[in-house]
């Protein structure tokens, strides 16, 4: 079965310091993986997907097939990148469907 | 803009009660979603629709309907409202198209408590 693995539910780092939150996932086939962000008292919004492979607000995300991982990196944290990020794989069943990881918050400190 | 609203923002409702949450987008969006949003959990797939009368379940639709009698308009139902549905609810559109996996919109969530 299809799932998304976000080991970490909170990271904490100084503002400065480099990010990554971790993404695994299983799938057979060619997956198509996204990175989507919700701030405090915004909506859920797509920050970036793999196929674009674009930097978004300083962020980056490789997928790496021979780990089966889509890990979110940014070289240096901002505080208004706290936030919560998921992770999401595209249903192989069609409609956009996406499957989501469990979240991790990120907490950037001054 | 693509805008997504979700009528009611917060719901306290009783055990047993029948619960309406209704979902508009504006952008002509063949798809829309229903999610539940739990802490730990991440977010879940309750049902979707794929056009006007269409749906199908997604991965935890027990206790849930949907209704989808317009394209802009899809409502979730909780035919008997219980207290394990204490939840954020997530609705979402995105266009029609296989590949590649259109962007999904979401709007601002509807909290539900149930006592």
């Amino acid at each position: 079965a299809q799932r998304v693995t976000q080991p970490e539910k909170l990271l904490s780092v100084f503002k400065g310091a480099p990010v990554e939150l971790k993404c695994n996932y299983s799938y057979s086939g060619s997956p198509e993986l996204f990175w989507y962000v919700q701030y405090s008292r915004q909506r859920l919004q797509l920050l970036l997907r793999h196929i674009s492979r674009e930097s978004i607000k300083g962020f980056t995300a490789d997928l790496n097939k021979g780990e089966t991982s889509f890990h979110l990196k940014k070289p240096f944290a901002q505080e208004e990148d706290s936030a919560m990020y998921y992770c999401a794989l595209s249903d192989p069943g069609g409609y956009n469907k996406l499957i989501f990881g469990a979240g991790t918050r990120l907490a950037v400190h001054p | 803009d693509v805008k997504v609203t979700q009528s009611s923002r917060y719901l306290v409702k009783r055990t047993g009660e029948k619960v309406f949450l209704e979902c508009v987008q504006d952008m002509d969006h063949e798809n829309m979603f229903w999610y539940r949003q739990d802490p730990g959990l991440g977010l879940r797939l309750i049902y979707f629709s794929y056009d006007v009368k269409m749906k199908e379940k997604g991965d935890i639709p027990e206790g849930y309907s949907v209704s989808r009698e317009k394209k802009e308009r899809f409502s979730l139902i909780l035919e008997s409202a219980s207290t394990n549905q204490t939840s954020m609810y997530l609705c979402a559109s995105s266009l029609r198209g296989r590949w590649p996996t259109g962007e999904l919109f979401f709007g601002e969530g509807s909290r539900l408590t149930v006592l």
